[in-house]
């Protein structure tokens, strides 16, 4: 069965970090491409991020360019994503998902909430 | 960036009925189209990829056409498992962009 499961979300102040996790099971992560997508509260989908199979090719959405950092251990079937700068805009159920051209898997998710 | 628009954004219907969404890009896109079923509380789940490729285990009664840039997702026969809201997704280049979703309602 494959699983992805997401850890790290809380609440974090304006300007803060956070390290967010993807612990994934059922296949094996070194041969995709990794996605984080996110959710903001009530609104639609984001694509955030993504990297290739050895870690060596990585794309970002232009509002988190320069803060947000995706990075994966094959080793652990880990995927990655700090979270730099925070902002409140950022608050979202952050999603890993698998895949480059489509999304074929998800995990449940983490919140992160920035707020004061 | 390459803008998914989709319509209508939320329609009402009735158990049996058949519906469409469609969803229009703001630039040829191929067939990299992918559409997505996400319920309240849960992570989105993939209908179709590659604009009218069903993926392994989801229902017949789905189905999405289209190229270039304007797709439809069409489901056929309702059922009450289906009321959610429906994005559409293009991976044609970076960003990956969504679309706003349509939500389907019970009349």
């Amino acid at each position: 069965e494959v699983r992805l499961v997401e850890s790290g979300g809380g609440l974090v102040q304006p300007g803060g970090s956070r390290r967010l996790s993807c612990v994934v099971s059922g296949f094996n992560s070194g041969s995709y491409w990794m996605d984080w997508v996110r959710q903001a509260p009530g609104k639609g989908l984001e694509w955030v991020a993504n990297i290739n199979q050895d870690g060596s090719e990585t794309y970002y959405m232009d509002a988190v360019k320069g803060r947000f950092t995706i990075s994966r251990d094959n080793g652990r079937n880990s995927i990655y994503l700090q979270l730099d700068s925070l902002r409140v805009d950022d608050t979202a159920v952050y999603y890993c998902a698998r895949g480059l051209i489509r999304f074929d898997d998800w995990g449940q998710g983490t919140l992160v909430a920035v707020s004061s | 960036d390459i803008q998914m628009t989709q319509s209508p954004s939320s329609v009402s219907a009735s158990v049996g009925d058949r519906i469409t969404i469609t969803c229009r890009a703001s630039q040829d896109i191929k067939t990299w189209l992918a559409w997505y079923q996400q319920k309240p509380g849960k992570a989105p789940n993939l209908l179709i990829y590659s604009a009218s490729s069903l993926q392994r285990g989801v229902p017949s009664r789905f189905s999405g056409s289209g190229s270039g840039t304007d797709f439809t997702l069409t489901i056929s026969g309702l059922q009450p498992e289906d009321f959610a809201t429906y994005f559409c997704q293009q991976g044609d280049s970076f960003p990956r962009t969504f679309g706003g979703g349509t939500k389907v309602e019970l009349k």
